[in-house]
């Protein structure tokens, strides 16, 4: 079945500097990849998103990349700040009228510490 | 923020009893997902509702695990025989439409000893 894969399963950066969490994914029909954080005991927070028709997308300090042909996308933290740190999950979704209802498959999560 | 409502945080079961949890979507969200995350971060789609009907759901959820969305009422998602496997934490999400951002409430924690 269709399988989101996340590379980095701890980073850690200073503050200040850029983080970067990889994600790769195998169906082909994946068209929205949205990115969440979450902080310990709680749920998981909407980030940011990309679909498939840009290959790039910025929403202040995070960038969103999409490359179609390697089923690769990936999330930029620039300026990084403490309370940044969290454990960030990317996601892979068809759509709607991919056959699935737009469920989300998930990686399996990249735990970020950002050290002052 | 999301202001997708889920209750009980944290529920405690024995072996073979039911397990309820709720949701309150976000106000005008008719699409409604439950997901399973367990210890390790793996995530299971269980199933999702647009209004009151069923789109897709998983095997999984078609045997032991039942869900409904009533008009005017909290979404429900049920366990009717728990098993130790069944101890994750159950993420229920709502969306404006099934193509837009799912935003997650804070989860049920479900121990099933």
């Amino acid at each position: 079945g269709e399988k989101v894969e996340q590379h980095e399963s701890t980073l850690s950066v200073r503050e200040g500097d850029s983080a970067v969490i990889n994600c790769t994914y195998t169906d082909t029909a994946s068209s929205y990849f949205p990115w969440y954080k979450q902080e310990a005991g709680k749920g998981l927070h909407f980030v940011i998103d990309i679909r498939s028709n840009v290959d790039r997308k910025q929403s202040q300090r995070l960038i969103v990349l999409l490359d179609k042909k390697a089923k690769r996308f990936s999330l930029h933290i620039t300026a990084t700040q403490p309370e940044d740190s969290a454990i960030y999950f990317c996601a892979a979704s068809t759509g709607f009228y991919g056959g699935s209802g737009n469920k989300l498959i998930f990686g399996t999560g990249t735990l970020l510490s950002v050290k002052p | 923020n999301s202001k997708v409502i889920q209750t009980p945080r944290y529920l405690v079961k024995g072996q073979g009893q039911k397990a309820k949890m709720r949701c309150i979507p976000e106000k005008g969200h008719p699409v409604v997902f439950w997901y399973q995350q367990n210890k390790n971060n793996e995530f299971k789609f269980l199933i999702n509702f647009q209004n009151q009907e069923v789109l897709q759901q998983i095997d999984m959820t078609e045997k032991r695990f039942s869900a409904e969305c009533p008009s005017n009422s909290p979404c429900s998602l049920e366990i009717q025989s728990s098993e130790a496997g069944d101890s994750a934490l159950y993420l229920c999400a709502s969306s404006l439409n099934s193509v837009y951002e799912q935003y997650f409430g804070p989860g049920t924690r479900l121990t099933v000893l």
